[in-house]
């Protein structure tokens, strides 16, 4: 099965300063990607999601943007990050034709 | 686009008694139908699911029910036990399955 890698575990960072979380997948090839928040104590919350290079999906307009630039690598960015986004970050992938998504261990973001 | 709703919120049961979680859909296309389990600070990690040419799942203590003529199906866990509290997840693919719809979560509480 499929592997999902994803750093940092924790982040601290203060309003108005870039993020990049990266993520990259093992063990299959041209896997759907996708980023998800949670905030505490809620749902799982799709914010993009990538079929292929260079190809992302927006659900949710907001202060993020992701970026797919080889086929087992999703980067999730901001260029200033605002209070609102602090939460958990999960990364998954899915295997070409598969059905069973696989989540990464998360990042858990704290803005101040 | 799909519309996933699961109930309960949130559920306490006795240890060594039986908890059911139900989700309703809305896409009658939907035919992959998977379980997540979420530990305290973890990452969800898929426990159940179940294809739409099938009415049942069994896993040990944990069982899956499907009713696509109603739209919903449902999580069964039997014999409870201290380690089975956490947040569950269920979700439904869109069509073509690219991506998931989760539900909203239940809690479950198991009591010594």
């Amino acid at each position: 099965s499929q592997t999902i890698h994803q750093w940092p575990a924790t982040l601290v960072q203060p309003v108005g300063s870039p993020l990049s979380l990266e993520c990259t997948v093992e063990g299959t090839s041209n896997p759907n990607l996708y980023w998800y928040r949670q905030a505490a104590g809620r749902g799982l919350q799709l914010l993009f999601y990538s079929v292929g290079i260079g190809q992302i999906s927006s659900e949710v307009p907001q202060n993020l943007s992701a970026s797919r630039p080889q086929d087992r690598q999703f980067i999730l960015s901001s260029k200033k990050l605002l209070l609102s986004d602090s939460g958990f970050y999960l990364c998954a992938g899915k295997g070409q034709g598969m059905d069973i998504q696989y989540f990464g261990a998360g990042t858990r973001l704290s803005v101040l | 686009g799909e519309n996933v709703e699961q109930h309960p919120s949130t559920l306490s049961v006795q240890e060594g008694d039986s908890a059911v979680i139900k989700c309703t859909y809305s896409d009658s296309a939907s035919n992959y139908f998977p379980w997540y389990k979420q530990e305290l600070g973890k990452r969800p990690q898929l426990i159940i699911d179940i294809r739409s040419n099938v009415g049942e799942k069994k896993d040990q203590r944990i069982a899956v029910t499907l009713n696509k003529t109603a739209k919903h199906f449902s999580l069964h866990i039997t014999e409870t036990q201290p380690e089975d509290s956490a947040v569950y997840f269920c979700a439904v693919p869109n069509f073509g399955n690219e991506k998931l719809t989760f539900g909203t979560g239940t809690r479950l509480t198991i009591i010594p």
